[in-house]
């Protein structure tokens, strides 16, 4: 049973060029949530997917957008990227009736911008 | 002040050791609270979950809640080597994914 899926693992962009990060969630999971965490810190919470809507967001700019699709697979964009956007983008999945805990984090995609 | 405070360490103990990490929160809210183990450049792993107050035991791992006092901690027994990473608490308000994480302890069990 493959777990949540995360591409690229590692990319690299420079200041104001556009990204997307690709997620496949755990099987039989319908929720996706996607987290920034910088060096250092704990991962912040960006927004979350589900039945292919934004259900939450967290204080970050409208320069991050997502999406997800039938499938429940997601993308995170980031246009316009700054220096501070630098960080491991985690997605986790979860099913909708979460009430146990059971939120499961991929690898990450490693973004630098320069 | 942050929602939620923890201590980034890093923690050395010696292997056989009994570790304790701790998190402290100013949002009364919330019910649930987590316990993750990252290893350098992977995703967080569960390692503990509870609900409201009280104690949870797995293995070497007890997970206690002080919601009252608004202080969570994990105590790791005869911790290993294997145990080394850096360990974030997590909260949240009732039935929802927008987790609240500490900055993460570092710790290290050196044999």
């Amino acid at each position: 049973d493959a777990g949540v899926t995360q591409s690229p693992t590692h990319l690299i962009k420079t200041r104001g060029q556009q990204v997307t990060l690709r997620c496949s969630p755990k099987s039989g999971h319908d929720t996706v949530s996607w987290y920034q965490q910088a060096l250092g810190q704990g991962p912040q919470f960006i927004f979350q997917y589900y039945e292919e809507e934004e259900r939450q967001r967290g204080n970050f700019p409208d320069r991050f957008s997502g999406h997800q699709f039938p499938n429940y697979s997601s993308e995170l964009n980031v246009n316009a990227l700054l220096l501070g956007d630098s960080a491991l983008y985690l997605c986790a999945s979860s099913l909708s009736d979460w009430n146990t805990g059971e939120l499961f984090f991929g690898e990450g995609s490693r973004l630098t911008v320069l | 002040q942050k929602e939620v405070e923890q201590d980034p360490g890093p923690l050395s103990v010696p292997e056989g050791a009994i570790v304790s990490l701790n998190c402290t929160y100013s949002n009364s809210a919330f019910q649930y609270f987590m316990w993750y183990r990252q290893y350098s450049r992977k995703g967080p792993e569960l390692l503990m979950y509870t609900y409201s107050s009280g104690n949870k035991e797995d293995g070497r791992f007890t997970a206690q809640v002080d919601k009252s006092s608004k202080y969570i901690s994990l105590f790791i027994r005869d911790s290993q080597p294997s145990d080394s990473a850096t360990y974030l608490c997590a909260m949240s308000e009732y039935f929802t994914d927008k987790l609240i994480f500490g900055t993460g302890t570092r710790l290290q069990v050196f044999p």
